[in-house]
């Protein structure tokens, strides 16, 4: 069974300082995918990044940054030089191969993080 | 603006009446989905349909019903309310071969 652990359940940091979100996640396939989302106050799911098993790289966009690692079966997110607007619940998700489950997405638990100006 | 709708927005419902909550996309996704999200849970799947006229269980399928009798439209119907029921849903699709999952606005429920 796949599931999907977010120790941190609270983070809270000051404007402009560097956070790390972690993500462990377990399964038993060789063929997954994972997963990020936002979630801000108004309650919406904002889909923020997909990376399938197979492919390690790191990556980033703007003040986003991801890292996987197969070998710790992590896949961390790191917001640099946070605003006030990264405040919001952050999601990682995990989903085995499109042919099981129906692209069933296992979420961890989530992690509140507040930015505070 | 192409995306999901979810309606209604909010419902408080008594113990014992039935409701269906509805959901709506646009984007020809072939898969959709009926999440549950409570306090320090997360999201947990209830049922998921990966085409039109099939459905399939999720993680917690108890006391909720699905239907996709066409590509845009997956409704979830609680027969029965009852208190444990109370949470935000979520509806989401995507495509088939692509795992992205985009999710509605969410329909905040109470059962009392």
């Amino acid at each position: 069974a796949q599931k999907v652990t977010q120790a941190q359940t609270e983070i809270s940091v000051v404007e402009k300082e560097d956070v790390t979100l972690d993500c462990v996640y377990e399964t038993r396939d060789t063929t997954y995918y994972l997963f990020w989302y936002k979630q801000p106050p108004s309650g919406e799911l904002v889909f923020l990044i997909r990376r399938n098993s197979f492919d390690e790289q790191n990556e980033i966009s703007g003040r986003y940054s991801w890292n996987f690692q197969k070998s710790t079966s992590s896949f961390n997110f790191t917001i640099t030089a946070s605003q006030v607007v990264d405040s919001a619940v952050y999601f990682c998700a995990l989903s085995e191969a499109p042919e099981n489950a129906g692209n069933m997405l296992t979420f961890g638990g989530g992690t509140r993080l507040m930015v505070k100006p | 603006t192409a995306g999901i709708t979810q309606a209604p927005t909010s419902q408080i419902l008594a113990a014992g009446r039935s409701m269906t909550l509805r959901c709506t996309q646009d984007m020809r996704h072939n898969a959709m989905y009926w999440y549950r999200q409570d306090l320090g849970l997360g999201l947990r799947l209830i049922h998921y349909s990966n085409t039109a006229g099939t459905t399939g269980k999720g993680e917690v399928p108890d006391g909720y019903s699905v239907s996709r009798a066409n590509t845009d439209d997956f409704p979830l119907t609680l027969a029965s309310a009852v208190p444990s029921q109370t949470s935000v849903y979520f509806c989401a699709s995507s495509k088939v071969h692509y795992n992205e999952q985009f999710f509605g606005p969410g329909t905040r429920l109470t059962v009392l």
